[in-house]
């Protein structure tokens, strides 16, 4: 299996600030990276697809970039409800997510 | 619009099997796609168990190929998840999903205790 790792696991910000999470695979996944956000008590939600194709719906300040093994998602400026956590997942092999790093406010 | 909808006990005992429902509505599940069962375990560990594509066709995480099957009706325009010889490390949330386009349930929790 590929290896997904994320970091932080947990990242405080405050309202405005640029914020960027990474994802680091153990092999080359070819930019085949997406980005979920999942809140509390809800099912993920598609925001990156394939590193920087961003899903319809989503706010522009979402972004991914990234290629071979380190990808990043960043958003331009948190608001309040950007607070979830945010799953990385490869789709190059088997597809396998990351552990997850949970965005707070400060 | 495409809906997902997990069903199923919430508590299994250790050694038996785990059986949940996916239902879909406002898609033929014959008419393409493929139809996932995704767990979240307690500490966030997301695990993509395996597929049932629109022509019937299965694929499986190999780590749980010996236990896992899933199949489906499509006189119901439903799928299932069977996962055998259940141990409390298969306590977790079970999501269905058509993950190409973004579809989820909204995902059962099930817990294995005896």
């Amino acid at each position: 299996d590929i290896q997904m790792t994320q970091s932080p696991s947990v990242l405080s910000a405050s309202v405005g600030d640029r914020v960027t999470l990474n994802c680091k695979a153990s092999q080359n996944i070819n930019k085949y990276l997406n980005w979920y956000q999942q809140k509390l008590g809800e099912a993920p939600k598609l925001l990156i697809y394939n590193t920087n194709n961003l899903q319809t719906g989503i706010p522009s300040r979402f972004s991914g970039s990234g290629s071979g093994t380190d990808y990043t998602l960043t958003i331009s400026s948190l608001q309040p409800e950007d607070v979830a956590t945010y799953f990385c997942f490869q789709h190059n092999s088997w597809p396998t997510f990351g552990a997850g790093t949970k965005l707070e406010l400060k | 619009e495409i809906q997902l909808q997990e069903s199923g006990p919430g508590l299994v005992k250790p050694s038996q099997s785990l059986s949940l429902t996916c239902s879909v509505t406002g898609y033929t599940i014959t008419s393409g796609y493929d139809w996932s069962w995704i767990r979240k375990f307690p500490g966030n560990k997301m695990e993509w168990m395996g597929y049932i594509s629109y022509s019937g066709s299965t694929n499986y995480n190999p780590s749980l190929k010996s236990r896992i099957s899933i199949t489906r009706d499509t006189s119901k325009n439903q799928f299932f998840l069977q996962l055998n010889s259940v141990t409390t490390e298969d306590t977790a949330t079970y999501y269905c999903a058509d993950v190409a386009e973004d579809y989820w349930g909204q995902g059962v929790m099930v817990t294995v205790s005896s």
